[in-house]
């Protein structure tokens, strides 16, 4: 089965902090990503990344910022946490061969940023 | 973009009914997916379901490609059914899903 982690479950910080949101999988997939979930919006993405080193922004990248430096890890960097930023944050994978574009989540994260 | 809308938005049913969660697409697709997002926020795969019907116990799911739509179907719903459900859908291009707005369904016992 895949399985993807995240660091935290329930993290609090104040404004004006640097956040570190890690997210690991454990099946070589290609495609990484990460969303944030608030109510009445839905599921937003925020970035996304299909290879070491490589990302694309998503629909929200703005005040975030991401790093893939090995293939299972993909990272959420909040520079200076706001306010606004308290959310739920998911991670999720996919690989990256045809036919097999189902992805698979983490558990989340709940930022509350006081 | 693609628009993705799910009906209907809250639904209470009691321990044993059944249920059908609707999906609509406003564009073709490539992918489509049904997630349970259960109390704890976990959100887990149903189906990859970008066309044709497949079952996995006591659910069910259905896409017509042609006609952008997609329906899931619970029957003999348990408490543990409680919960949101997402449909994603993602185009011909690139790799990002965009979801819909999900159904709340509460299951009574």
């Amino acid at each position: 089965d895949v399985k993807v982690t995240q660091s935290s479950r329930y993290l609090v910080k104040r404004t004006g902090e640097k956040v570190f949101l890690e997210c690991v999988q454990d099946m070589d997939h290609e495609n990484m990503f990460w969303y944030r979930q608030d109510p009445g919006l839905g599921l937003r993405l925020i970035y996304f990344s299909y290879d070491v080193k490589m990302k694309e922004k998503g629909d929200i990248p703005e005040g975030y910022s991401v790093s893939r430096e090995k293939k299972e890890r993909f990272s959420l960097i909040l520079e200076s946490a706001s306010t606004n930023q308290t959310s739920m944050y998911l991670c999720a994978s996919r690989s990256g061969q045809a036919n097999q574009e189902t992805q698979y989540f983490g558990p989340g994260t709940r930022l509350l940023v006081l | 973009g693609i628009q993705v809308e799910q009906s209907p938005p809250d639904l209470i049913l009691q321990e044993g009914a059944n249920s059908t969660l609707r999906c609509n697409f406003s564009d073709s697709v490539n992918n489509l997916q049904w997630f349970h997002q259960n109390p704890w926020g976990q959100l887990i795969n149903l189906f990859y379901i970008p066309s044709g019907t497949k079952q996995n116990g006591r659910l069910s799911a259905t896409t017509v490609a042609t006609e952008r739509y997609s329906l899931l179907y619970i029957s003999s719903s348990q408490t543990t059914d409680s919960g949101v459900y997402f449909c994603a859908v993602e185009l011909n291009a690139g790799n990002m899903l965009t979801f819909g707005g999900g159904t709340r369904l509460m299951v009574k016992p």
